[in-house]
């Protein structure tokens, strides 16, 4: 079974500045696909980022980017210009690109707190 | 477009009682659609699959008695709490996806068991 590993249960930056928010993962499937969702205080789920392993450009969102080192295994959100409105928390999750119904496997997250 | 809703956003019922959560996908027809579970301060522990028209699929140890799941339509899934407990009180937030698309949440359901 694929599990997500998220080692900083929280983590702070001040505003305008940089972050970066950690992720590891085990699978022993070649094809599969990660992302970074953001749960702010209203608990609503959103997307930030989502990137194809097969893919070895890392994929970028505005402020949002990912370093994603597949033979490590590794798969880190980097937040340039922190705003305040990045406060939330940040959840890893997996999914494998076979199979029908595209289940998500999350990490356990990350809060993350933006300081004026 | 790709908005998910959920119905109602909070609930209180008494212990015994059977609690109904509904969730529905606005402006697309979702082929699958999940439902999960999430306690203060941890992560979304996925409670069932259901597919349109088909019986859901449970991850293990979700009790099926319990969390009764129905997907009659394209675009409605409900998740029932059944003779409800102080110890079920919870987040429950489902999500919907329509064909080689990923997921999309709604807005989460508040229950809390008296």
């Amino acid at each position: 079974a694929q599990t997500v590993t998220q080692s900083q249960p929280e983590m702070s930056v001040q505003e305008a500045e940089t972050v970066t928010l950690s992720c590891t993962y085990d699978t022993s499937e070649s094809d599969y696909y990660l992302f970074w969702y953001k749960q702010p205080p209203s608990r609503q789920m959103i997307l930030v980022i989502r990137q194809e392993a097969y893919k070895q450009q890392n994929a970028t969102e505005n402020r949002f980017s990912v370093n994603f080192q597949k033979a490590a295994k590794s798969f880190s959100l980097k937040i340039s210009d922190s705003q305040l409105g990045d406060a939330a928390m940040y959840f890893c999750a997996y999914r494998n690109s076979g199979g029908s119904n595209y289940k998500l496997t999350f990490g356990k997250g990350t809060l993350l707190t933006v300081n004026p | 477009g790709a908005v998910v809703s959920q119905h109602p956003s909070r609930v209180i019922c008494k212990s015994g009682t059977s609690v109904k959560i509904e969730c529905r996908s606005l402006d697309f027809q979702a082929t699958t659609m999940f439902w999960y579970r999430q306690f203060p301060k941890q992560s979304l522990m996925l409670m069932a699959t259901s597919n349109e028209g088909s019986k859901a699929t449970y991850e293990q140890g979700v009790e099926k008695d319990k969390f009764l799941i129905n997907h009659a339509s394209l675009t409605l899934s409900t998740l029932t709490v059944t003779s409800a407990h102080p110890e079920d009180s919870s987040f429950y937030i489902c999500s919907a996806r329509r064909l080689y698309n990923e997921q999309f949440f709604g807005p989460g359901t508040r229950l809390t068991v008296l």
